[in-house]
């Protein structure tokens, strides 16, 4: 079964600052994807980054990087030098090929950039 | 390149009554899903549909939600009767199939159900 952990319900992060987000995830698919989306009050799901499981770099996308540890199953998100419109939920999510192709999502992650 | 259409915003029911959403997906996406996003949740899937079939609604409740894409584009989502735990907001997707592990899911601004 696949699965998708994000531990931080909450977080802070100075306007400027950097900030990561974690997410790990559980599989015994070789081949899959991991994905970032931003979700503001607006409500819609916004897709930031994308990280392949045989990709051997980390995706970087503008302020956007995925720190892709395959070994410790983790892809945690970085944002570079936080704005205040990047306050919103984040989350992470799995698709792996063997499954028919389906999403599956964590938790999410509610980040707030103080000014 | 016009996005996933999703309508109505928001919806107000009473417990028992019954109500449809629509999506749209973009133009030459072969796949569409369909989430339920309770507050404080990530989404979880309904249903997944590839053209006009069907491949995966393990956890559509089928007692009370039925989905349709009758001609391989548009889709309805029904609930019915309504239950208070079906507030959420129902999110519609559209992706390529082409692409292998990376396909991006586009979605919709979803609609907001409140059941009262």
């Amino acid at each position: 079964a696949q699965k998708i952990t994000q531990t931080q319900p909450g977080m802070f992060v100075q306007e400027k600052e950097a900030v990561t987000l974690d997410c790990t995830y559980d599989t015994s698919d070789q081949s899959y994807g991991l994905f970032w989306y931003k979700q503001p009050s607006s409500g819609e799901m916004i897709f930031l980054i994308y990280q392949g499981s045989y990709d051997e770099q980390n995706a970087t996308e503008g302020r956007y990087s995925l720190n892709f540890q395959k070994a410790r199953k983790s892809a945690n998100l970085v944002i570079s030098a936080s704005q205040l419109g990047d306050s919103a939920m984040y989350f992470c999510a799995m698709r792996a090929t063997n499954t028919g192709n389906q999403f599956y999502f964590g938790t999410g992650t509610s980040l707030t950039v103080i000014p | 390149e016009a996005g996933v259409a999703q309508s109505p915003r928001y919806k107000i029911i009473e417990k028992r009554q019954s109500v449809a959403f629509w999506c749209n997906p973009i133009s030459g996406h072969a796949t569409l899903y369909w989430y339920q996003q309770i507050l404080g949740q990530g989404p979880k899937l309904l249903i997944q549909f590839q053209n006009n079939g069907v491949v995966d609604d393990s956890q559509l409740p089928k007692d009370r939600f039925s989905a349709e894409r009758l001609k391989g584009v548009d889709s309805t989502l029904k609930i019915q009767p309504a239950k208070l735990e079906d507030s959420a907001v129902y999110l519609c997707a559209s992706g390529s199939i082409a692409g292998g592990a990376y396909n991006e899911q586009f979605f919709g601004p979803g609609t907001r159900l409140t059941v009262l």
